[in-house]
């Protein structure tokens, strides 16, 4: 089974400033990786696929790059919606669509 | 606007059953693969099921293999999952969720608010 790491679990930023968020795979994903977002009391919304496809709706301050096992998820300039938890699944290898621990994006 | 509504959840004692169900509108249901995933209280995401667009593949996760049933009713635009032999570590958010093509080899774009399960003595 893949193993997804994210790092680091949580990351302080303060608003207006960059967020960099790292995934790493235990094997190659090729480009199969999406980033998720979760805002308390709500479902999970996706933000990034194919590791750097913007899904629909995504504000363009939202940026994914890399391939094979390190992936990164970028926010340009933090707006306030933006502190949640991130996290990261790999879909390359089914079953199962495996899923980082998350990283908690909180405010400095 | 794609919709999915989860219901079914509750408190059942170890060792019991829930069906949980999922209520889709919005999209064209028999075209995509579904999911369960499920979120402990306080805990990260964790797939649970996968079923293709006709419901002829279904996989599991080693976890709720052989204890959980995944199905689907195209004519009714509904997803289910049958939960037999509960445990306590089964306690969760349940979420129904929509893949972005019709194998399930894909990201998942829809989500459901969640239905929560509760397994306690």
């Amino acid at each position: 089974e893949i193993v997804m790491t994210q790092s680091p679990a949580t990351l302080s930023v303060s608003p207006g400033e960059r967020a960099t968020l790292s995934c790493r795979a235990s094997q190659s994903l090729n480009s199969n990786l999406a980033w998720y977002q979760q805002k308390p009391g709500q479902a999970p919304r996706l933000l990034i696929y194919g590791a750097s496809t913007r899904a629909t709706g995504i504000p363009a301050r939202f940026s994914g790059s890399g391939s094979g096992t390190e992936f990164t998820l970028t926010i340009s300039s933090l707006q306030s919606e933006d502190f949640a938890v991130y996290y990261c699944q790999q879909y390359n290898h089914w079953p199962p669509g495996t899923f980082g621990q998350g990283t908690k994006l909180e405010i400095k | 606007e794609v919709q999915l509504v989860e219901s079914g959840g509750g408190v059942v004692q170890p060792g019991g059953s829930l069906r949980l169900s999922c209520a889709a509108s919005g999209f064209t249901f028999d075209d995509y693969a579904m999911h369960w995933v499920r979120q402990a209280p306080g805990k990260g995401l964790e797939w649970v099921s996968l079923i293709n667009w006709n419901g002829g593949t279904t996989y599991y996760a080693d976890s709720v293999k052989g204890r959980f049933t995944i199905s689907r009713d195209n004519s009714k635009n509904s997803l289910f999952l049958q939960m037999n032999s509960l445990r306590v570590e089964d306690t969760a958010l349940y979420y129904c969720v929509k893949d972005i093509g019709s194998s399930g080899w894909s990201p998942f774009d829809y989500w459901g608010q969640g239905t929560l399960v509760a397994v306690s003595s």
